[in-house]
């Protein structure tokens, strides 16, 4: 069955650091998701990217953080100047189309900042 | 703002019993979905439900959409050790991308 891979597993980088996260969603999908959770809280949006531009992301995404597919199967998350607070799993999710269509995830990236 | 909240916290059941969690919301959804999540990974997908009153079974699991599409429920029938996990439901509403997702339910079935 298809499925979304991340890597890397697992990222440690020192606070200030640029760090990317890398996706491949599952092929025929066009809608592309990051979300990330935070130790012991819940899964919380970024952003979702449809037809190479952001169509919606929340609060958490700000001017720190940037999404590009720079070819047709990665998907990456960007973060230009890490901040402590920014340690979490990261998932990426791809699904289909928005309707309901569900979104199908990634096992993640665990991203710790010293 | 708790838009989703899923009951129980915790539940903790001898193998064989029934249960049931819930997922609440004073919000309409478009879909939810119920996902799985094993520590360490990502949220694996069990269904998903988009008709207000639409129940859908995978199993010994049976999944209820709310007639108002506000609220959802995941009951379990003879309940096994395998069936141990983490629970989230998640909601799309109407002219959004993002899954907004509960807290969840950490079930424990005893042997």
């Amino acid at each position: 069955e298809p499925e979304v891979t991340q890597t890397p597993s697992h990222q440690v980088t020192q606070m200030g650091q640029e760090v990317i996260l890398r996706c491949v969603p599952i092929s025929n999908h066009l809608y592309f998701y990051w979300y990330r959770q935070i130790l012991g809280q819940k899964v919380e949006f970024l952003v979702s990217f449809y037809n190479n531009e952001i169509s919606e992301k929340s609060e958490i995404f700000d001017d720190q953080f940037s999404v590009e597919r720079p070819d047709g199967s990665n998907f990456t998350l960007k973060i230009r100047s890490t901040k402590l607070e920014d340690s979490a799993m990261y998932f990426c999710a791809s699904s289909p189309n928005r309707d309901d269509q569900p979104q199908h995830f990634g096992d993640g990236t665990r991203l710790s900042i010293l | 703002t708790q838009l989703l909240e899923q009951s129980p916290q915790f539940l903790s059941i001898q193998e064989g019993e029934n249960l049931t969690v819930y997922c609440n919301s004073s919000s309409v959804f478009s879909s939810l979905q119920w996902y799985r999540q094993e520590p360490g990974e990502g949220p694996v997908l069990l269904v998903t439900v988009v008709t207000g009153g639409e129940v859908k079974k995978l199993k010994r699991l049976t999944f209820q959409f709310g007639d108002a599409r506000k609220d959802s429920s995941l009951h379990i029938t003879a309940a096994q050790p395998g069936d141990t996990g983490l629970y989230l439901c998640a909601g799309v509403q109407a002219g959004s991308y993002q899954l907004t997702f509960g807290k969840g339910t950490k079930l424990s079935v005893i042997p």
